[in-house]
């Protein structure tokens, strides 16, 4: 079946420090890949995608590469803020008779300035 | 455009009570959502519709129902609360585009709680 496992946290750094979350996803066709992020109180909201196969998303100094040989779209950031603290979900779709979305569990970042 | 939103945004039932959550979107998106959030376990699909007029279950259906009012409006009902349905609710939308959907676009949730 499809699925998305990322990386558990929380994940705690100090500002300036470099992100990584991991992402890998099982998937049946080619999905597309997305990066959703929750501020607290709030909805998801979209901060990158890929479409096909190394497509690289970026939005507001994140990245994540989609790589096929791997399955994964991890996610990454130079530098972090304290601004960055939410919790980060990775997600594909694909259409299995009709396009569905799934979602992995998130992941918490705690930025401390 | 106010994008996707919901009411209520917060609510407490007692076992067995009833309730509908309202959502609705204003950016002509055919196929809406809803989802729930429970702590380390990410968002799972409840219901969704394709298009006006059809509706199919999700992930986690049993005990929910949906209606699909028009194209801007997607509601859920639970007939009979149970503490199990104390969660976080989402409702989303999206529209396809070309041979696959964009991103969901969602609202800020409603934060239900039964006792």
């Amino acid at each position: 079946g499809n699925s998305v496992t990322q990386m558990e946290g929380p994940v705690t750094l100090s500002e300036e420090a470099f992100l990584t979350i991991n992402c890998t996803y099982t998937a049946t066709g080619y999905p597309s890949l997305f990066w959703y992020v929750q501020y607290p109180g709030e909805g998801l909201q979209l901060l990158l995608k890929a479409t096909k196969a190394d497509d690289k998303g970026s939005n507001k100094g994140f990245e994540a590469t989609y790589r096929k040989e791997t399955t994964s779209f991890h996610l990454e950031k130079g530098s972090v803020q304290v601004s960055d603290s939410a919790v980060y979900f990775c997600a594909l779709s694909i259409n299995t008779g009709g396009f569905k979305t799934i979602f992995g569990a998130g992941t918490r970042l705690f930025v401390k300035a | 455009n106010a994008g996707v939103t919901q009411t209520p945004k917060f609510q407490v039932l007692k076992t067995g009570q009833s309730m509908t959550l309202q959502c609705a979107q204003d950016m002509n998106h055919n196929s809406m959502y809803w989802y729930r959030q429970d702590p380390g376990m990410g968002l799972r699909l409840i219901y969704y519709s394709a298009s006006e007029g059809t509706t199919d279950k999700g992930e986690v259906p049993n005990g929910y129902n949906v209606s699909r009012l028009n194209k801007r409006e997607f509601s859920l009902r639970l007939e009979s609360a149970a503490p199990s349905q104390t969660s976080v609710y989402f409702c989303a939308s999206n529209q396809r585009q070309g041979g696959s959907y964009n991103e969901q676009f969602f609202g800020p949730g409603t934060r239900l709680t039964v006792l």
